[in-house]
């Protein structure tokens, strides 16, 4: 089946930098998206990544190894909004458009 | 534009009962799916409509059903309720017929008791 890992949480001062990795156990995918969830909100797109390397949005890069089954995203100069759950996702290719998230990860940003 | 649009945006319900949720996608999307939300599972996919056709089902019980109308707006429907059930169930339209990025509702909370 199709699976994808990230750490369940993790915790960064203000203005530093924070990695979110994400394994994944699934093949024949369009590419890798990465969402932010604020509590009681509804999940925002943030990045894709259709092919291997690094996209680069403002403060956010998201990146993706197909060869390593990984990806990351970085959020650069970390603000205290920025502290949310932020899911990566698979597009799988299915004939249709289906979407597999991983479990989230929860960052805390801390003063 | 406006965005996802969700009703009701809360409702409890008893086992046994069902349940039809409302989903109006962003005009001119065309793909719309559906996600239960839970604490323990995250974000699980249920199924995909595009031009009322349901092309991809994710591995959830018969009860759980939708359908997707010529307007784009989608409903599902759950039946026979079970406490496992209650979750936070988001719809999420795309432009296209394999666009990566979603625009999400912000959510039905359904709770059974």
């Amino acid at each position: 089946g199709q699976s994808l890992e990230q750490p369940s949480e993790v915790t960064a001062v203000e203005g530093a930098i924070v990695q979110i990795n994400c394994t994944y156990q699934t093949s024949g995918f369009y590419g890798l998206s990465w969402y932010q969830q604020h509590d009681g909100g509804a999940p925002t797109f943030l990045s894709y990544n259709a092919l291997d390397g690094l996209e680069e949005t403002g403060r956010f890069s998201s990146f993706l190894s197909r060869s390593d089954s990984y990806g990351y995203l970085l959020l650069q100069e970390l603000q205290m909004k920025d502290s949310a759950s932020y899911f990566c996702a698979v597009s799988l290719d299915t004939g249709g458009f289906k979407t597999i998230f991983g479990a989230g990860t929860r960052l805390f940003v801390k003063a | 534009k406006a965005g996802v649009t969700q009703t009701p945006r809360y409702l409890i319900k008893t086992r046994g009962q069902q349940v039809t949720l409302s989903c109006s996608p962003i005009s001119g999307h065309r793909s719309v799916s559906w996600y239960q939300q839970t604490p323990g599972q995250g974000l699980q996919f249920l199924f995909e409509y595009f031009s009322e056709t349901q092309r991809n089902k994710g591995n959830f019980p018969g009860r759980f059903s939708g359908r997707q109308f010529s307007n784009s707006r989608s409903e599902m429907n759950v039946s026979t309720l079970e406490l496992g059930d209650s979750a936070l169930y988001l719809c999420a339209s795309s432009p296209g017929q394999s666009s990566y990025e979603q625009y999400f509702g912000p959510g039905t909370r359904l709770t059974v008791t």
